[in-house]
């Protein structure tokens, strides 16, 4: 199984500020044949299920704020979030979709100082 | 919009069958580009991908090695829908069950999830 590990555990930034996060594989799953890294990130309030985010590791899906941003390849990720708004406090999870079973890191909680 | 609503049991004593049903509104089970799945998570294990099915002409099954000597994934297309089936729970097995519709293996849709407690 591909192996997917956050840091750092927990963030604690100010409202406006950046907020930066890492992701690491421990394969790459960068797809040679469509030139694609098949990394996902999703974001999860209390008591809701994940939110799907970004996909192929810089794609936002649909009504995500382009505050959201993702970037990296082969093992190495990160999402960051340009200008954290309250709304943003949650927890954050990679995803790797390269090869089953689907995976996901242990997460990244962020909260406002 | 797809929907999905679970139902099915938040109590289940250790040895005994765990199992939740997904009803699938705007899409089918049955849809030649998606598929479905059932994730738990908990504390201790996190997210964690259990099974899938989808349908390409046949149906295929996928199972997380972890459990697969105990799960039952099964697709219902006259009630559109598809259910989990794990057997000999045990406490360990204790966790916020979601099922899910994928496509291109990112995970768009989630239900409400169901918290199962494996108790006597």
């Amino acid at each position: 199984d591909i192996v997917m590990t956050q840091s750092p555990d927990s963030l604690v930034v100010s409202l406006g500020e950046r907020a930066t996060f890492n992701c690491k594989s421990s394969q790459s799953v960068f797809h040679v044949s469509d030139n694609r890294n098949y990394l996902a990130w999703y974001q999860q309030k209390p008591g809701q299920p994940p939110k799907l985010l970004i996909y192929w590791a810089s794609t936002r899906e649909s009504g995500v704020p382009d505050r959201f941003s993702g970037s990296g390849s082969g093992t190495d990720f990160t999402l960051t979030i340009s200008s954290l708004q309250a709304e943003d406090v949650a927890v954050y999870y990679c995803q790797q979709y390269y090869h089953t079973p689907l995976t996901f890191g242990q997460g990244t909680k962020v909260e406002v100082k | 919009q797809v929907q999905l609503q679970q139902s099915g049991p938040g109590l289940v004593k250790p040895s005994q069958t765990l199992s939740l049903t997904c009803a699938i509104s705007g899409d089918s089970v049955s849809s030649n580009s998606a598929a479905w799945s059932w994730i738990r998570q908990s504390p201790s294990r996190g997210l964690e991908w259990l099974a899938r099915t989808y349908y390409r002409s046949t149906w295929y099954i996928d199972y997380a090695v972890s459990v697969k000597s105990r799960i039952t994934i099964s697709p219902d297309t006259s009630k559109n829908q598809f259910s989990l089936q794990l057997s000999s729970v045990t406490p360990e097995d204790t966790a916020v069950y979601y099922c899910a519709r994928i496509s291109h293996n990112t995970i768009p849709f989630w239900g409400q999830g169901t918290l199962v407690t494996v108790s006597s």
